[in-house]
């Protein structure tokens, strides 16, 4: 069974950086085609894709993002780190993290996490 | 605005058929799969259709998937209440070292 969840902070201000943990369980990070990705929904908005990393360390971006985007994973505690620098309010949004196989899309998501940018 | 483009809004009455469509680009739906993906209010996206017009285990055979160039289509036969949702279509796009993209999601009454 697939899981992943969430953690993080659910404030932050203007300027600071985002650090955001996906803790997930039920497959590895490790074998060979999987994949974990972040995606974020602004309140009442569409979702957008925002960074992805696969079993081979390779990572892909959101182009629009990619500046301020920086994802990382450690097999041995199943986990997949987003880090956002320089945030605005603009970027208040609930962020989810995904199983990604190859192929197959974002077939297991976790709850998601509402963090706001506010001073 | 989202790369993919999908109609804000669909409707349709218990029982009936209703598509949503969603148009790219040669970089992307024209070259790579289709996915769809359905957010019930207060939740999580959930998988709808992988690989164009694949259905994962446990969906419903009421939803189909298309693609045909650059659109695709989701249709939904024998609308139910417990259909209305948002849905979003979505595809790798091969331009800037690769990227997924989504579409701006269609909201689904069901009058």
């Amino acid at each position: 069974q697939i899981t992943l969840k969430e953690s993080g902070p659910t404030l932050v201000k203007p300027t600071q950086t985002l650090t955001l943990t996906c803790t997930f369980s039920g497959f590895s990070l490790s074998t060979s085609g999987v994949g974990v990705g972040w995606i974020r929904q602004p309140p009442g908005k569409a979702l957008e894709w925002l960074a992805l990393i696969y079993w081979n360390d390779d990572k892909r971006y959101s182009p629009s993002l990619k500046s301020r985007l920086t994802i990382t994973k450690d097999t041995s505690k199943n986990q997949v780190v987003l880090t956002m620098t320089n945030m605005d309010p603009v970027d208040t949004a609930t962020y989810y993290c995904a199983h990604s196989p190859s192929t197959t899309g974002f077939d297991y998501w976790g709850q998601g996490t509402l963090v706001t940018v506010s001073s | 605005q989202s790369v993919l483009t999908q109609p804000p809004s669909a409707s349709g009455t218990p029982g009936q058929r209703v598509t949503i469509s969603c148009s790219g680009s040669s970089s992307n739906i024209g070259s790579n799969y289709v996915y769809w993906y359905q957010q019930l209010p207060g939740t999580a996206p959930k998988l709808l259709i992988y690989r164009n017009n694949q259905r994962p285990s446990g969906v419903p055979d009421r939803f189909s998937g298309s693609k045909s160039g650059t659109s695709a289509s989701l249709a939904i036969s024998g609308l139910r209440s417990e259909d209305e949702a948002d849905y979003y279509c979505a595809a790798w796009d091969d331009s800037l070292s690769g990227h997924w993209v989504f579409g701006g999601g269609t909201k689904l009454t069901v009058l």
